[in-house]
């Protein structure tokens, strides 16, 4: 069973830390990989994706791919109250006609006390 | 902006009902996905589509059927509802297999 593991949380940050969300992932075949943000009781809003090794930014969020180490991280820098909210990491798997699919983590709930 | 919508945000039903969730996206996606969320498990693959009256078992679609007869169209059926599948329903969209983008979701309760 191909799995995306990330620590629970609650990770508690002061504002204007930077928050650091890590995610570690089974399949070394996997492509494609994404952060989505889900507030209490919403659907998940898609926020970063990343394809390659190194670093990608948008804004505040930086998304950090290692493939060799199975290893992906957001950070969020200037965090800010409203960035409170469960962090779900989704990596693609090949399914066995070839086609991908997403597994999903379970996501880590980040609060940035102000 | 990818718009994903559902047709019921809360939905309480009895055992036994035959359950209908409507997802419609607007963006002319060929994928569509349906999912359930609970909490400590995650979201779940119930089934998808990648095309007009395609579908394909996710990892959990026992219990569902789905339709798609309609491109912009994707409803989940729940044959006939149990307690244990009072959950939050999640339908997705996507152009490629990758980045896929959510509906408001649907909270169903089965008493």
């Amino acid at each position: 069973q191909k799995e995306v593991e990330q620590n629970s949380g609650p990770l508690s940050v002061p504002e204007g830390a930077i928050a650091s969300l890590n995610c570690t992932y089974s399949d070394r075949g996997s492509q494609s990989f994404f952060w989505y943000r889900q507030y209490s009781g919403k659907s998940p809003e898609l926020i970063m994706s990343i394809y390659s090794n190194g670093d990608k930014e948008d804004g505040r969020f930086t998304a950090q791919l290692n493939k060799a180490s199975q290893y992906v991280s957001l950070l969020i820098r200037d965090s800010q109250p409203s960035d409170s909210a469960t962090y779900l990491c989704a990596v693609t798997t090949m399914m066995r006609d070839s086609s991908y699919k997403l597994i999903f983590g379970s996501g880590t709930r980040l609060l940035v006390r102000p | 902006d990818v718009k994903v919508t559902q047709s019921s945000r809360y939905l309480v039903k009895r055992t036994g009902e035959k359950v209908f969730l409507e997802c419609v996206q607007d963006m002319d996606h060929e994928n569509m996905f349906w999912y359930r969320q609970d909490p400590g498990l995650g979201l779940r693959l119930i089934y998808f589509s990648y095309d007009v009256k395609m579908k394909e078992k996710g990892d959990i679609p026992e219990g569902y059927s789905v339709s798609r007869e309609k491109k912009e169209r994707f409803s989940l059926i729940l044959e006939s509802a149990s307690t244990n599948q009072t959950s939050m329903y999640l339908c997705a969209s996507s152009l490629d297999s990758y980045e896929q983008y959510f509906g408001p979701g649907t909270r169903l309760t089965v008493t």
